[in-house]
């Protein structure tokens, strides 16, 4: 079946540091989702990106789609203790179900002051 | 208002026992799922349902059972709960195609 890792599944940074996490896929999606779950709270969307190469941002956060819509990376420039919490991408593919999202590992960020 | 709303928030059980989450959503979205969090914060599919009819029945112990009365309303039953079954459960809603998932708060599941 279709998996979604990201790395790295924990980051440790000081405040101010930037920040990335990596997503990718074993299949080709039709399109990536960005989730980010506080400690102790739900997942909450952040953006979806659809396009091959597609860049979006964020304020702080910059989003990017890969060329062969496999993988995907959030960055986040200088980190705040606002940021903490678990980013997951979520892809979707299309099934006899219909659109189908897989949520990757996740990457638990902690911010340190 | 809450937008997907999950009961109880805590539930603690014994081995053996049968319980029910139960789960709401007041956004006229026809597709709700069932999602289970574990330890290590990994977030799995177990069921969805487009307006009151399962599509995506994932690898799940027959024991949990989900039961859609109406397209606002998915619950799920455990029977049998085991030591294993202890995870955050959470309940979420989409609108057609590839839009957002919105999430209830979530239910902290102790099996003990």
């Amino acid at each position: 079946g279709q998996q979604v890792m990201q790395i790295p599944q924990y980051q440790h940074v000081q405040e101010g540091e930037d920040f990335t996490t990596y997503c990718n896929s074993s299949t080709t999606l039709s399109n990536i989702q960005w989730y980010k779950q506080r400690p102790g709270g739900h997942p909450v969307f952040l953006i979806q990106l659809v396009k091959s190469g597609e860049v979006k941002k964020q304020k702080r956060l910059t989003f990017q789609f890969g060329e062969a819509k496999k993988n995907s990376s959030l960055h986040i420039t200088a980190t705040q203790t606002t940021d903490v919490g678990t980013y997951f991408c979520a892809g979707a593919r299309l099934t006899g179900g219909g659109n189908k999202l897989t949520f990757g590992t996740g990457t638990q960020l902690k911010v340190e002051l | 208002d809450t937008a997907v709303s999950q009961t109880p928030k805590y539930l603690v059980t014994q081995m053996g026992n049968d319980k029910s989450i139960k789960c709401e959503q007041n956004l006229g979205h026809d597709t709700m799922y069932w999602y289970k969090q574990d330890s290590k914060k990994f977030l799995k599919i177990m069921f969805s349902y487009n307006n009151k009819e399962l599509i995506i029945n994932e690898t799940v112990p027959n024991r949990f059972s989900p039961k859609s009365p109406d397209k606002a309303h998915l619950n799920l039953h455990i029977n049998s709960l085991e030591l294993g079954d202890s995870a955050v459960y959470f309940c979420a809603s989409r609108d057609v195609g590839n839009s957002p998932l919105h999430f209830g708060n979530g239910t902290r599941l102790t099996v003990t």
